[in-house]
């Protein structure tokens, strides 16, 4: 039982360059994040997909674009890479219908932007 | 717009010393729910709170729910080496649940 796989773990970008992070959840979950982490900051929700064919802006959203491709998958898309989006970025999952609405994270991808 | 903030921002303590994080937040919570993630790894949650007043506790953690529910607390009895990490804790907001900036947990063997 993966859970929530994210790919890839590590990537280095030269800014201006644009690449798509993959997630895909095994849980049969209908809400996906993607969250990003930065040192002292916690994590801050970039979009989100409530459910299979919809997604929402979360808080930081500018720079980034996301695609439900089905109910498995969540991508995170950086059209044109900054510095400032150097950071750890976190896909997660959420089922409906849970007593808890417990997050499951992946194991992250860290971005450096130079 | 909806804050939640944690106190300490840091913390070290002696092995077998006791630790508490505080959470509080600029609103009413429905809910609130307490994550750990350990150095380089990913956050794992550990608990929800619903009620008011609530106290539960797994081990030697006890985590509380206010009665006004706009604050939370996370105690560690006995810290050990294995406890050593950033604890979040994370209520549901405009943009589905909002993570405080975390308390980073280091314990001094």
């Amino acid at each position: 039982n993966a859970g929530v796989t994210q790919t890839p773990k590590f990537q280095v970008l030269k800014t201006g360059q644009s690449m798509t992070l993959q997630c895909a959840q095994d849980m049969n979950h209908n809400s996906m994040y993607w969250y990003r982490q930065d040192p002292g900051m916690g994590l801050r929700l970039i979009y989100y997909s409530a459910s299979e064919g919809t997604t929402d802006k979360g808080e930081v959203p500018n720079g980034y674009n996301v695609s439900r491709l089905n109910k498995r998958e969540f991508s995170l898309r950086l059209e044109s890479a900054a510095p400032s989006q150097t950071s750890v970025y976190f896909c997660a999952s959420m089922g409906s219908g849970t007593n808890t609405g417990e997050l499951f994270f992946g194991e992250g991808s860290r971005l450096t932007v130079l | 717009g909806q804050q939640v903030m944690q106190i300490p921002q840091y913390q070290h303590v002696q092995e077998g010393e006791d630790f508490t994080t505080y959470c509080n937040s600029s609103t009413t919570l429905s809910n609130i729910q307490w994550y750990k993630q350990r150095p380089g790894g990913h956050p794992v949650f550990l608990i929800q709170l619903v009620k008011s007043g609530e106290v539960k506790k797994q081990k030697r953690l006890t985590f509380q729910f206010g009665e006004a529910k706009k604050n939370s607390s996370l105690h560690i009895t006995a810290t050990q080496t294995t406890d050593v990490g950033t604890y979040f804790c994370a209520g549901p907001g405009t943009y589905k649940y909002i993570f405080g900036t975390g308390t980073r947990l280091k314990v001094l063997a």
